[in-house]
C-alpha cells in the first residue's frame, strides 16, 4: 500500500516554464490537498478538492492550477514558473473533510521545486 | 496569516530527557492536530484533540488543550534518537475545510 505519491521528487525550472506535478493516492480519499512550505512559515494551502472534478482555492492559490479528473489523482500546475515559487510542495489526501470529526492528513514525501 | 505558532522555534536535549513545545492560536476552532517531519519527508500525523477535550494521550506523547487561552502543548516522555524531527501544530476551525499550520518546533534529541 503505497499511500500518498508524488511525481517528481525535484525539479529544477527556468522562470516562465510550466511544469505539472502529480499527486496519486490509492486509499479511495475523498479530499485532496496541495500545500507548499517554505522556511520559517510552515505550510500554506494551495488548493485542494473536496472530489472527483471538483477544485477551490486554498490560503495561495495565485499562479497555480489544479485538476481533479480522476479520484485518485490531483495535479498541481504552473503556467508560468516564477522564483517565488521554489518551494517544497506536498500532497495530502483525506477519507473526508475537516469539517467531520477526528479527521487526519495523509502527506507525499513532497517535490522539491527550484525556479530559476 | 499563520493561525498557530510553536514555541520554542528550536529546541536541543538529551536523550531520555522530556521534551514540551507549545503552540498558540488565534481563532476559535474545531480540532488541533500535531505531526511530526523527518528532514526530507512529509508530514505524519501524531494525535489529534477536539476543542472540547482537555488532554489525550498516545504512548509516549501527552497533548493539552486550553481554549481559553488558545494554545497547546505537546510533551514527548523518555526521548529518543528517532524522535529527532519537525513537531507541527495545525487547526481547523467549524465549517471550513483548510487545515492550518503553524510555523514548527525542530526537535533535537542528543544521544
Amino acid at each position: 500500500n503505497a499511500g500518498v505519491t508524488q511525481t517528481p521528487k525535484f525539479r529544477v525550472l527556468k522562470t516562465g516554464q510550466s511544469m505539472t506535478l502529480l499527486c496519486a493516492q490509492d486509499m479511495n480519499h475523498e479530499y485532496m490537498y496541495w500545500y507548499r512550505q517554505d522556511p520559517g512559515m510552515g505550510l500554506r494551502l494551495i488548493h485542494y478538492s473536496v472530489g472527483e472534478g471538483t477544485t477551490a482555492k486554498g490560503e495561495v492559490p495565485d499562479g497555480y492550477n489544479v485538476s481533479r479528473l480522476k479520484k485518485q489523482n490531483f495535479l498541481l500546475g504552473l503556467e508560468s514558473a516564477a522564483p517565488s515559487q521554489t518551494s517544497v510542495y506536498f500532497c495530502a489526501s483525506s477519507q473526508t473533510g475537516l469539517a467531520a470529526t477526528n479527521e487526519k492528513l495523509f502527506f507525499g514525501s513532497g517535490t522539491q521545486l527550484s525556479v530559476l | 496569516s499563520q493561525q498557530g505558532e510553536e514555541d520554542p522555534q528550536a529546541l536541543s536535549i538529551q536523550e531520555g530527557e522530556n521534551a514540551t513545545m507549545n503552540c498558540s492560536y488565534k481563532t476559535s476552532i474545531n480540532n488541533l492536530q500535531w505531526y511530526r517531519q523527518n528532514s526530507g519527508r512529509g508530514l505524519v500525523h501524531l494525535i489529534l484533540i477536539r476543542s472540547n477535550e482537555r488532554e489525550k494521550h498516545s504512548g509516549r506523547l501527552r497533548v493539552t488543550l486550553d481554549t481559553s487561552k488558545k494554545s497547546s502543548s505537546l510533551l514527548i516522555t523518555a526521548s529518543r534518537a528517532a524522535d529527532t524531527a519537525s513537531y507541527f501544530c495545525a487547526t481547523d476551525v467549524f465549517g471550513n475545510e483548510k487545515l492550518t499550520f503553524g510555523t514548527g518546533t525542530r526537535l533535537t534529541i542528543i544521544p
